[in-house]
Formats: structure tokens, C-alpha cells, sequence
């Protein structure tokens, strides 16, 4: 198995560019869900989803949106890229929603200028 | 105030010292993750408790519900555990949701 991964591994973005950060699992697991990792700051929820066509709001999603058309990929959307939304972006899975064992991807270090 | 408090934020420590990174959170919970970050960035999890103590090697992770507080001890401690230590609880109503403290850095020196 491959577990959980992301790509791009980096990119640079300037203001007001959008892009998409894939993730992909191959575990069949129903939750993912995407955080962003700030200096100085613990990983912040950004969306997640308890399954394919389910999605729902973490703790700072303005300026993402995310879809979930199937279990195994969670595509993360940046609409209008910003300087606040520089950040190394990391997307993880777990089987179900009640507390397992959480699988994360390697992460996508994005810099906007 | 965060719900997620780790101490001591930066711990350096000689090969083969005992080591002890703590948590305490202040909301209601139904399990504690501790993660491990490795220096180039890859995060694993190391183990998820709601009660009493899990081993797995050298790591030990305790947990105290009533005292809303969590231990991870490194025992034996080997410069290859140098990386960074991430308490995250998920909160008694919110499904998988973690809530993370802000990290650990521990160094072990040879």
C-alpha cells in the first residue's frame, strides 16, 4: 500500500493564483482531512470528510474548499491564493471517524508571494 | 489559553537519558493521540489511549482522565528520537476531529 499520498511536495504560488493540493489514499478509509502546520502554532483543521460526498467546515476553512466525489481522493482547492495561507499543508485518513489510528501524508510546503 | 498544553516546548537530552514530555488539555475528550514528527516533516502516529497506559519499545504513553493529563516517555533515549512530539486530543463530541498542542522539540545528543 501506498497509505495516504500528497502532491505537490512544493509550490509557489503568487497572489491570487488558485491550485489544487491532491491527496489520495489506497486503505479504504472513510475520514480524511486536510490541516495546515504554522510556525509557533499546532496543525489547524481546515475541512474534513466522513465519507465520499460528505464534507463539512474545521477550524479555519475560509479560502479552501474541498470535494470528496470519491473514498479514495480529497482535493483541497486554494480560490484565490493569499500571503496568509503560506503554510506546509498535510492531509490524513483514518478508518472511521470515532478515534483510530490517524495516517498522514508527507505534506505540501506552499509559499504565496 | 490553548485546550492543548505541551510542556516543556524544547527539551535537550543526553543518549540514554530518560525522557518525559507532558500534556494537559482542558476539554472534555475521548481519546489522545501522540504523534511523532520527524525532522523532515513526515508525521506518524505513535499511539492513541482513553485510559490507563500503552508500550510500544521504548515509548511509553500514559494517560489520566480525571487529571486531564498525558505522559510519553522515551526511555533509553537514542539521537534517532530527536524530532518533534505532538499531543492531539479529539474532543468528546466531535468525532475524529484532533485539536493539536503545539509541539515538542526533543534533541538527543550522542
Amino acid at each position: 500500500n501506498a497509505g495516504v499520498t500528497q502532491t505537490p511536495k512544493f509550490q509557489v504560488l503568487k497572489t491570487g493564483q488558485s491550485m489544487t493540493l491532491q491527496c489520495a489514499q489506497d486503505m479504504n478509509h472513510e475520514y480524511m482531512s486536510w490541516y495546515r502546520q504554522d510556525p509557533g502554532m499546532g496543525l489547524r483543521l481546515i475541512h474534513y470528510s466522513v465519507g465520499a460526498g460528505i464534507t463539512d467546515q474545521g477550524e479555519v476553512p475560509n479560502g479552501y474548499n474541498v470535494s470528496r466525489s470519491t473514498t479514495e481522493d480529497f482535493p483541497l482547492r486554494l480560490l484565490s491564493a493569499a500571503p496568509s495561507q503560506t503554510s506546509v499543508y498535510f492531509c490524513a485518513s483514518s478508518y472511521n471517524p470515532d478515534g483510530d489510528t490517524q495516517y498522514f501524508g508527507p505534506g505540501t510546503r506552499l509559499t504565496v508571494l | 489559553k490553548n485546550e492543548v498544553e505541551q510542556s516543556p516546548q524544547n527539551l535537550t537530552a543526553q543518549e540514554g537519558e530518560f525522557i518525559t514530555i507532558n500534556c494537559s488539555y482542558s476539554v472534555g475528550i475521548s481519546a489522545l493521540h501522540w504523534l511523532q514528527q520527524h525532522p523532515g516533516g513526515g508525521i506518524v502516529s505513535l499511539f492513541m489511549l482513553s485510559s490507563g497506559k500503552k508500550k510500544h519499545g521504548r515509548l511509553i504513553a500514559t494517560i489520566n482522565i480525571q487529571e486531564k493529563h498525558s505522559s510519553l516517555h522515551i526511555t533509553a533515549s537514542h539521537p534517532r528520537d530527536s524530532a518533534v512530539y505532538i499531543c492531539a486530543v479529539i474532543r468528546g463530541t466531535s468525532g475524529s476531529r484532533l485539536t493539536f498542542g503545539e509541539g515538542t522539540q526533543l534533541t538527543v545528543n550522542p
